[in-house]
């Protein structure tokens, strides 16, 4: 089945470093890929739609100069924390949708971020 | 704007038995997708079922089905012959229906669930 890679699983940075988390559709194209954001023991949050060769449409409230977002070509976007803090310690989520009907969408398998 | 709600934080239920997972929403759209989501500790996402809002029939994917009441903008699901990885969190969405591929999933807070040997 399709499968899309996100990487790294897991990344522990100093206050104030930029990370940047890559999600990869690894068998199909995604013009849609989708970043989301979980606290422990809460539901996924929607971050922002990357659309691929546009800009993202971020939700309200989160912070597009904070989280960076790059979908440059059909199989990958990148979702960059610019100038981490503790309070940016979370599980990243990637999700993509195939650009093909009936365009089912697929989950990465997570990042957790922890910024000390 | 389209909201999912899950009344149930947590459930429990005992090996072999069934059990249901409760889900409304709300919506003005005629159109629409609803999904099960199962969130494992791995934390992996992983599609359990999913229903189009055009079709009256409930889906069904072998020991999972739903109760889709359109009306009463209900869904929830059904696990029979539950397992011990039936354990996770699980997730109700809601996904618009579009052309441009870019309509989001809507979930709910989610329905810890737990089977007990």
């Amino acid at each position: 089945g399709a499968v899309v890679s996100q990487h790294p699983s897991r990344v522990i940075c100093k206050s104030g470093t930029s990370v940047k988390i890559e999600c990869r559709s690894l068998d199909f194209q995604a013009t849609t890929m989708f970043w989301y954001r979980q606290f422990p023991k809460k539901s996924l949050m929607l971050m922002a739609t990357s659309n691929e060769g546009s800009k993202a449409t971020y939700e309200q409230g989160v912070e597009k100069d904070k989280f960076l977002i790059n979908h440059a070509s059909l199989t990958l976007s990148t979702l960059t924390v610019t100038s981490a803090h503790p309070e940016d310690s979370s599980f990243y989520i990637c999700s993509a949708r195939d650009h093909q009907p009936p365009q089912k969408l697929f989950f990465g398998s997570g990042t957790q971020l922890s910024v000390l | 704007a389209q909201t999912v709600t899950q009344s149930q934080p947590e459930m429990s239920v005992q090996e072999a038995e069934t059990v249901t997972l409760s889900c409304t929403y709300d919506t003005s759209e005629s159109d629409y997708y609803l999904f099960w989501y199962k969130q494992p500790p791995s934390r992996q996402m992983i599609l359990v079922i999913r229903q189009e809002a055009y079709k009256q029939q409930n889906a069904t994917e072998n020991r999972f089905s739903v109760n889709f009441q359109k009306a009463a903008k209900s869904f929830s699901l059904k696990i029979s012959d539950s397992q011990l990885g039936d354990a996770a969190m699980y997730f109700c969405a809601y996904r618009s229906v579009g052309r441009g591929g870019s309509e989001k999933l809507v979930f709910g807070k989610g329905t810890k669930l737990t089977v007990n040997p």
